[in-house]
């Protein structure tokens, strides 16, 4: 069976600081392993996936994400934060073996950038 | 990129009526269709995935007579929310597969049942 956890409910960070939204999963072979942002009443928005290969991913709007096979960990980064990456944030995963399975999302991560 | 939409983005409909909710791969052929549901401040739960053509395979706890889903073309999937009820307000969003099964989202549909 697959399964994300994303063990933080609430992230705060202030404005300019790095953030840091943790993800770890569990998959019987290797994962697909996505992450995805979400705006009030509004569908998710991709920002970056791994597949294989460099285990730094670059996605979109500055974000990134390194996966971390021992740790089976995927945490999202960024460097510097923005007020508007406020947002809910999930981490999905897909047991790469299984084609016919869709996506496993975790609970997600509410994050609060604040000015 | 890949464009999946979904109509309509917000309805709010009596007790008792059905609403149906259409998803629509704009620029691709989705072999697989899935239905999600998201209570608020939750994360996004699978009620069914649909396949073109054949019946749709529904999660456990998900009531196939009441969560209607139809797969009718490569580009079009329905939901159809029969005798509706309160309890059946939440945000549903629809993800459409291609072949390479790369899966994209619609935007949602937010239905509100009084």
């Amino acid at each position: 069976a697959q399964s994300v956890a994303q063990p933080e409910d609430q992230v705060n960070v202030a404005e300019g600081n790095p953030l840091t939204v943790k993800c770890t999963y569990s998959v019987s072979g290797n994962p697909y392993l996505f992450w995805y942002v979400q705006y009030p009443n509004r569908g998710l928005q991709f920002l970056l996936k791994y597949i294989t290969g460099d285990n730094l991913v670059k996605g979109s709007y500055g974000f990134e994400a390194e996966f971390n096979k021992s740790q089976t960990s995927f945490h999202l980064k960024k460097p510097s934060a923005l007020v508007s990456d406020s947002a809910l944030y999930f981490c999905a995963v897909r047991d790469r073996a299984s084609g016919n399975t869709p996506l496993v999302f975790g609970k997600g991560t509410r994050l609060s950038v604040i000015a | 990129g890949a464009v999946v939409s979904q109509h309509p983005s917000w309805v709010i409909c009596k007790s008792g009526t059905s609403v149906k909710i259409e998803c629509r791969s704009l620029d691709f052929q989705a072999t697989t269709m899935f239905w999600y549901r998201q209570f608020p401040k939750q994360s996004l739960m699978l009620m069914a995935t649909s396949n073109e053509g054949s019946k749709a395979t529904y999660e456990q706890g998900v009531e196939k007579d009441k969560f209607l889903i139809n797969h009718a073309s490569l580009t079009l999937s329905t939901l159809t929310v029969t005798s509706a009820h309160p309890e059946d307000s939440s945000f549903y969003i629809c993800s459409a597969r291609d072949r390479r099964y790369e899966q994209y989202f619609g935007p949602g549909t937010r239905l509100t049942v009084t």
